[in-house]
């Protein structure tokens, strides 16, 4: 099975400072994702990469930016971090093919910004 | 583009009843449709998928889901529920890059 882990898994930090979360893979899945989970919300997509330095946005992707410059890593930024931006937030993978396909989810980071 | 409805926010039901959570999704071609579970504080596990075929997806745990074209459906099932099975419920379709859209997830509260 493909390896994802984030980090770090929980986070407070103050409003206006800077924060990044890491997803790390460990086999050479292209796709990889972000997602925000917030009740009454479901999950939704910040930001999604489909190769190294090749990244597009999802429905929620305001405050958030993303870099990619190794297959396995994939760094979701927020640059100022804001209160509505507390948060658990997940990283996929796209895996397999055919039958076998389907995605893999790390353990989420829980970011608490006061 | 592509979307997810699950109508019930919340359900209960007893333990030993049967269970059916509603997925209703809008995408333009053959969707790959997805039901995960998701436990207090917990990540998501899945439960099945379907991606073409028989229309009727057997899953882990007991759970089965019919996928109807025609009603734009994909709801969840299971004969009889546990007390374990109380837990978040998220459908899903794949769309466009391989990115996977949610619905709002149901609450599932089972009552002994």
């Amino acid at each position: 099975d493909a390896g994802i882990t984030q980090s770090p898994r929980h986070k407070v930090t103050e409003t206006g400072t800077p924060v990044t979360l890491r997803c790390h893979q460990t086999e050479n899945h292209r796709y990889m994702y972000w997602y925000r989970q917030d009740p009454g919300h479901g999950l939704r997509l910040i930001h999604y990469s489909y190769g190294v330095k090749d990244t597009d946005k999802g429905e929620v992707s305001d405050g958030y930016s993303v870099s990619r410059s190794k297959t396995e890593d994939f760094l979701l930024t927020l640059e100022s971090a804001t209160s509505s931006q507390t948060s658990v937030y997940f990283c996929a993978i796209s895996v397999g093919y055919r039958e076998d396909y389907g995605y893999t989810f790390g353990s989420g980071t829980r970011l608490t910004v006061v | 583009a592509q979307s997810v409805t699950q109508p019930d926010i919340h359900i209960t039901v007893s333990e030993g009843a049967s269970l059916e959570l509603r997925c209703n999704y809008s995408y333009g071609a053959t969707p790959y449709l997805f039901w995960y579970v998701q436990s207090p504080g917990q990540g998501l596990q899945l439960l099945l998928k379907y991606f073409s075929g028989d229309t009727l997806v057997q899953g882990i745990k007991g759970f089965e889901a019919e996928f109807k074209r025609s009603q734009s459906s994909f709801n969840l099932r299971k004969p009889s529920v546990h007390w374990s099975d109380a837990a978040e419920y998220f459908c899903a379709v794949q769309g466009g890059s391989e990115k996977l859209v949610f619905g709002k997830g149901t609450k599932l509260t089972v009552n002994p």
